[in-house]
């Protein structure tokens, strides 16, 4: 079934842990995104990729990392994890992302919790 | 800045019509999603405007003004499986979506 997939489901870290979020699509889309999805406020994207080998800072990028290797996987790192990086991350997916009909298809999310 | 405002929470009775409000301040223009999110689940999309009007989709419609930096959802024969929370996005001049907090809609029978 094409999608997105994301991993872990939930995670529970120690604060000053690193952590990877998963992420693979297997649409083909060009672009992916990592947003995060806090009580109260709307999504907030962390980091973009337009497309394989390129990335970009959205609007709350300090503590996170990505990396695109190739068009399918988008991996998220927190390099020591804080405790208001507690929040559940989805991970994003669409086909052009200078497109004004740019649909994004979400994954399931990761619910991580830092203590 | 860039700024979307939409209530935080609507009630609704089963089998009734609801509409819910979207305004927004944008740098640039390219459209408007509405997206629906059941408690717990991600993001799924429900519809796109760029041109003013109203966009029908069964028992879903959105509405575009443009001038008036205003849209609206407007669901109709309401079913409990809508309770969810509806998501306001315009896309700014740069095509990144400005998500709004939601809109909670609570169902009752």
């Amino acid at each position: 079934i094409a999608g997105i997939t994301q991993a872990p489901t939930s995670q529970i870290l120690a604060a000053g842990r690193r952590m990877t979020l998963r992420c693979t699509q297997d649409m083909r889309h060009n672009a992916m995104y990592w947003y995060r999805q806090d009580l109260g406020l709307g999504l907030r994207l962390i980091h973009y990729s337009n497309t394989a080998g390129t990335t970009g800072k959205g609007e709350v990028p300090d503590g996170y990392s990505v990396s695109r290797a190739n068009t399918d996987d988008f991996p998220l790192t927190l390099a020591s994890a804080v405790p208001s990086q507690t929040s559940v991350y989805f991970c994003a997916s669409s086909y052009d992302s200078s497109s004004g009909a740019n649909v994004l298809t979400f994954g399931a999310g990761s619910r991580l919790t830092v203590l | 800045g860039q700024n979307i405002d939409q209530p935080t929470e609507m009630t609704a009775t089963e089998g009734a019509i609801v509409q819910i409000n979207c305004t927004y301040q944008t740098s640039g223009f390219n459209g408007l999603f509405w997206y629906q999110q059941h408690a717990g689940e991600a993001p799924t999309f429900l519809s796109y405007n760029v041109l003013d009007g109203l966009e029908e989709k069964g028992r879903f419609s959105s509405f575009l003004s443009r001038s008036k930096g205003y849209s609206y959802l407007l669901l109709k024969e309401l079913q409990m499986k809508d309770s969810a929370s509806y998501l306001c996005a315009p896309m700014d001049s740069n095509y990144q979506l400005i998500w709004g907090a939601g809109t909670k809609l609570i169902i009752k029978p």
